[in-house]
């Protein structure tokens, strides 16, 4: 069935440095994939969308790039924030209208 | 502004309670959603809700029901609750679509001891 697999379940960066939050996925087909961001005690909410005509999604100076032949999304930043903190769940639409997360990986920036 | 509102924010419950979390928008959505989230699992759908009376199980149904009767409201039921049920669950609603942005409620945290 259709699934969401991101690898590491904590990342650990200075600010200032590069990010990089892996997502990978298995679907019967061509799905939306989404990131979504969740920081302490709030609501997940939506980050980035992909689109259907191959452009990159980008927000707050996140972005991520489709790849349909390695089937992954990956969430990349240039700089990373301390506000950047938070919990980060990449996800993609299954069949019948529902949304089908991943595990979940915990961005931790450091001054 | 657009909200998704659940009840209670906190919930103690001993084994064997039944129990309910409520959930309403205010933003007339057709689909609703019941999650939970457990440290390394993610947030693992429980049932989905197209519309008044239109439900479908999702991922991990079995201990819970829901009931939807006003599509304003989506409603969580654990007929008595077992520890392993100790989670925090998340409500959200779509307009309709499987491309549409979810909108999240602040979420219930329930122990049940």
């Amino acid at each position: 069935g259709d699934s969401v697999t991101q690898t590491e379940g904590l990342v650990t960066l200075t600010e200032g440095l590069p990010v990089m939050l892996n997502c990978t996925y298995q679907s019967t087909y061509s799905p939306f994939l989404f990131w979504y961001v969740q920081h302490l005690n709030e609501a997940p909410k939506l980050l980035l969308k992909s689109f259907t005509d191959n452009k990159r999604p980008e927000h707050q100076g996140f972005h991520a790039t489709l790849h349909k032949s390695s089937s992954s999304f990956h969430l990349q930043k240039s700089s990373a924030q301390l506000s950047d903190s938070a919990l980060y769940y990449c996800a993609l639409t299954g069949n019948q209208g529902k949304l089908i997360f991943g595990q979940g990986t915990k961005l931790s920036i450091k001054p | 502004d657009m909200k998704v509102t659940q009840m209670p924010r906190y919930l103690i419950k001993r084994m064997g309670e039944n129990v309910l979390l409520e959930c309403g928008q205010d933003m007339s959505h057709e689909t609703m959603y019941w999650y939970r989230q457990d440290p390394g699992l993610g947030l693992q759908l429980i049932y989905i809700s197209y519309d008044v009376d239109s439900n479908s199980e999702g991922d991990i149904p079995k201990g819970y029901r829901v009931s939807r009767k006003k599509r304003e409201h989506f409603s969580l039921i654990l007929d008595s609750a077992k520890t392993n049920q100790t989670s925090v669950y998340f409500c959200a609603s779509t307009p309709g679509g499987s491309a549409e942005t979810l909108y999240f409620g602040s979420g219930t945290r329930l122990t049940v001891l």
